[in-house]
């Protein structure tokens, strides 16, 4: 079993639609919770992070987290075509400081 | 402010040369990463600097990798000798220690390494 696990996609929605990316981790001592894009050929940026259980918004990202099922999501609403890249899941080792990144989700968002 | 930066951002080379890669943080961020981008693994921590010091190394594939990071602005990784299944992209990336497992890593540009 992967340490996070990611569905590798491509997950495809129309322009307008709501994306749904989830991720689930092994590590139940994961303490921070981070959603980086990547674009082709560019480096990961952050997008969202997370600390608490329930949900958080920013914009139109919310990411979800419920550490008892090891579980975080994110959500990307009225989806444009510039969304379409690959989200990456990264959550954060006990000790806080390192992150172990899932194989990301790629999204393409269709005009 | 300035990103990470970091140099070169390509390179190619022969099977058995040195590579070194090169990278400068952001002004006081005391944490550094190293990781390497394959299709087929993904992105993977090679190595982390705390306060310049050398935290875990447990990424790093073999001896022909090392890494240093002789200032809080300076950290190379080196490979010696290269083999064509090092290319990938290699990222460094920073981060303040001071606020804790909530502070996010910023990544450079990456190096696109081609090993031929």
């Amino acid at each position: 079993q992967k340490e996070v696990e990611q569905n590798s996609g491509p997950l495809s929605v129309p322009e307008g639609a709501i994306a749904s990316l989830n991720c689930t981790y092994s590590d139940r001592g994961s303490q921070s919770f981070f959603w980086y894009r990547q674009y082709s050929g560019k480096s990961p940026e952050l997008i969202m992070s997370i600390y608490s259980n329930g949900d958080k918004e920013d914009g139109r990202f919310t990411a979800q987290l419920n550490k008892a099922s090891q579980y975080v999501s994110l959500l990307i609403r009225d989806s444009q075509p510039s969304d379409s890249a690959t989200y990456l899941c990264a959550p954060s080792g006990a000790a806080g400081n390192k992150l172990t990144f899932g194989g990301g989700t790629r999204v393409l968002v269709k005009p | 402010d300035a990103g990470v930066i970091q140099s070169p951002r390509h390179e190619v080379t022969e099977m058995g040369q040195e590579v070194t890669l090169r990278c400068k943080p952001i002004s006081g961020h005391n944490s550094l990463f190293w990781y390497r981008q394959t299709m087929m693994r993904g992105l993977e921590l090679l190595i982390y600097f705390n306060n310049n010091v050398p935290i875990d190394d447990s990424g790093m594939p073999e001896d022909r990798f090392s890494a240093k990071m002789p200032n809080a602005s300076f950290s190379t990784l080196k490979i010696q000798p290269s083999e064509p299944r090092d290319s990938a992209v290699y990222f460094c990336a920073s981060r303040p220690l001071a606020g804790g497992p909530q502070e996010t890593q910023y990544f450079g540009p990456g190096t696109r390494l081609l090993v031929l």
